[in-house]
């Protein structure tokens, strides 16, 4: 069964710290993953895809990671500010399924003063 | 960036009416978008499958007759939630897929928050 799995369900971190937040998926077969970040009451924005072959990107101070071979991927957050509070959305897309993306539950994330 | 627009972003109405969602893609064609219901603190929970020029293809469990889905041009989708009752309140997003895009990027909107009395 194909499914997305987020840890932690939620997050609070202070100001300044770095996090990490972690996404296993059990999809098969693999296209891409992409994560998103969700503003409460707000649509989904895009911060990264990573297909197959790539092992990390960056997107300012969000870095993405991604181990095909253990299909894991993180999220790494970097000097972290007030306004990264938000969830935090994992996606993998099954290629040849038409546009089947299987979505996680999300990290929510709270980073405090 | 690609923008996809959600029309209205919040709506209000009495039970039995139908409340009809617009979602637009403003720079880019879009053969095919999707509509998500959202529930709070859970993610987004795709309901059908807009395809432009053709009928939706609906998930498992999503009344049709319910949730009527036209996508009338390359870059406008609706969903009319039809006989409003105060379950179907709900938070709703579309998203719209880049038909000019290798990876088929996806685009969402900003989401239409839905109450019905």
């Amino acid at each position: 069964k194909n499914q997305v799995e987020q840890s932690p369900q939620s997050l609070i971190i202070l100001e300044g710290k770095n996090c990490t937040l972690q996404c296993n998926y059990t999809v098969s077969p693999f296209s891409n993953l992409r994560w998103y970040k969700q503003d409460t009451g707000r649509g989904p924005v895009s911060l990264t895809i990573m297909t197959f072959s790539e092992n990390t990107k960056s997107n300012g101070r969000y870095t993405a990671t991604l181990d095909a071979d253990t299909k894991q991927s993180s999220l790494h957050i970097t000097a972290s500010q007030l306004s990264d509070s938000a969830s935090y959305i994992c996606v993998v897309r099954v290629r040849g399924g038409y546009n089947k993306l299987i979505f996680g539950a999300g990290t929510r994330l709270a980073v405090h003063p | 960036g690609a923008v996809v627009s959600q029309h209205p972003s919040r709506v209000i109405c009495k039970s039995g009416t139908s409340v009809k969602i617009e979602c637009r893609s403003l720079d880019f064609q879009a053969t095919t978008m999707f509509w998500y219901r959202q529930f709070p603190k859970k993610s987004l929970m795709l309901m059908a499958t807009s395809n432009e020029g053709s009928k939706a293809t609906y998930e498992q469990g999503v009344e049709k007759d319910k949730f009527l889905i036209n996508h009338a041009s390359l870059t406008l989708s609706t969903l009319t939630v039809t006989s409003a009752h105060p379950e179907d309140s709900s938070f709703y997003i579309c998203s719209a897929r880049d038909s000019g895009s290798y990876t088929g990027e996806l685009f969402f909107g900003e989401g239409s928050r839905l109450t019905v009395l």
